[in-house]
This record gives C-alpha cells, sequence and structure tokens, in this order.
C-alpha cells in the first residue's frame, strides 16, 4: 500500500536550518510529482512547495523562496524540504503529500502523517 | 495568485441533516478543484477532484459540482464520522491554494 513517512521535524531556534524527509513506498516514487504543505497551530492548510517526479522543476510559496529548497533522490525514493533562516511564523504541522496521477491538475492523493517544526528561542 | 475563498468558515449540523459548503476562486479554475476532509490530528483525505469525481472509498454521500469559480461540496444524510474540517484546493495553477477550511460540528 502507498505509504509517505516523515521524519526531522523539532524545535529550532530563528535563523537556523531543519530538514524534513519523506520517505515513500508501495508506488512508484519516480513517475509522480510531490508537494509539501503546511499548517500552524489552529490554522489552514498552506501549500508550501512541489517538484516534478524527474526533479527538473520546482515551485515554491512567495514566504519561503530564497530559504526552503524542495529536493528528491528517486533512487532512495525520498522527498526532502531543506529549510534555512527559519522564523517563528514557520512553525506548523508539515504534510508530505503526492499527486494522485501525471497530470498537470493532480489533486494529492496521499499524505503523510505530518512533522511538526516549531520556531522558538 | 488565485485567491480561494469558503463559505461559511463553521456550521452546526445534526445527523441525517443534509450539509452545503461552497468555495470561490478569485479567476476560473475550470474543473479544477479538489475537497479534503481533516479530522484533528490527522493528515487530510482527498474526497473528490476535479469538481465532481469521488475519490477511490469515499462514500457516495459526498458530492461536489461546479466549475468556473463557483463549486460546491455536498453532504448527505451526514454520518457522525463526517464531522471535521472540509478543504477546497484548486490545481488550475501554482501555487495550488486551499480555502481557509470550514468546520462542521455537532449541534
Amino acid at each position: 500500500q502507498v505509504q509517505l513517512v516523515q521524519s526531522g521535524g523539532g524545535v529550532v531556534q530563528p535563523g537556523r536550518s531543519l530538514r524534513l524527509s519523506c520517505a515513500a513506498s508501495g508506488f512508484s516514487f519516480s513517475d509522480y510529482g510531490v508537494h509539501w504543505v503546511r499548517q500552524a497551530p489552529g490554522k489552514g492548510l498552506e501549500w508550501v512547495a512541489v517538484i516534478s517526479h524527474d526533479g527538473s522543476n520546482t515551485y515554491y510559496e512567495d514566504s519561503v523562496k530564497g530559504r526552503f529548497t524542495i529536493s528528491r533522490d528517486n533512487s532512495k525514493n525520498t522527498l526532502y524540504l531543506q529549510m534555512s533562516s527559519l522564523r517563528e511564523v514557520d512553525t506548523a504541522v508539515y504534510y508530505c503529500s503526492k499527486d494522485r496521477g501525471y497530470g498537470e491538475y493532480e489533486p494529492f492523493d496521499y499524505w503523510g502523517q505530518g512533522a511538526l517544526v516549531i520556531v522558538s528561542s | 495568485d488565485i485567491q480561494m475563498t469558503q463559505s461559511p468558515s463553521s456550521l452546526s449540523a445534526s445527523v441525517g441533516d443534509r450539509v452545503t459548503i461552497t468555495c470561490r476562486a478569485s479567476q476560473s479554475l475550470t474543473k479544477y478543484l479538489n475537497w479534503y476532509q481533516q479530522k484533528p490530528g490527522k493528515a487530510p483525505k482527498l474526497l473528490i477532484y476535479a469538481s465532481s469525481t469521488l475519490h477511490s472509498g469515499v462514500p457516495s454521500r459526498f458530492s461536489g459540482s461546479g466549475s468556473g469559480t463557483d463549486f460546491t461540496l455536498t453532504i448527505n444524510n451526514l454520518q457522525p464520522e463526517d464531522f471535521a474540517t472540509y478543504y477546497c484546493q484548486q490545481t488550475f495553477s501554482t501555487p495550488r491554494a486551499f480555502g481557509q477550511g470550514t468546520k462542521v460540528d455537532i449541534k
């Protein structure tokens, strides 16, 4: 069955860095675009970033551009989010998710369990 | 960027009720509007995609409609497990924006 298992959350001071990982199994990881979505405490869902199936294209939400980097290692079936220059407003549960299919307009059909990132001094 | 607006932000309903949630986009999505359900402490689950297509395993009491800028999620015969927060999301363009959510709780 499809699984996305996340790791790497934690407490970090403002200005520091943290890397999240999302290990995929149960499907052909290299065939699908994958995303990061976050949810601040008590708030709604916010899309963060996407990477194409082969890693050739990436897009970011404006507030994380230049600070966050999405990447993937298809040989390890793993998605990453490198977060730098972290701010308190980045405090959230971060989810990885996958496109349902191969098209341009795909919904997100499977999600990781979430990783809590707390940015605090 | 496309902005998504859901209404209402919350509603109270009883088991067996019919519930309707609306989502409006700031520009046309054609049909590329999705609905998700999220329960506290859990990841979102895909319910409906491309406005009206039910995701695999989702009960038929859930339905979606609409095109362009205006979309609706309807839940018929509300069940106890349906009390949750619902989000719309557009996948017509990037960034893949979500609505602010509609919390459905027990009356």
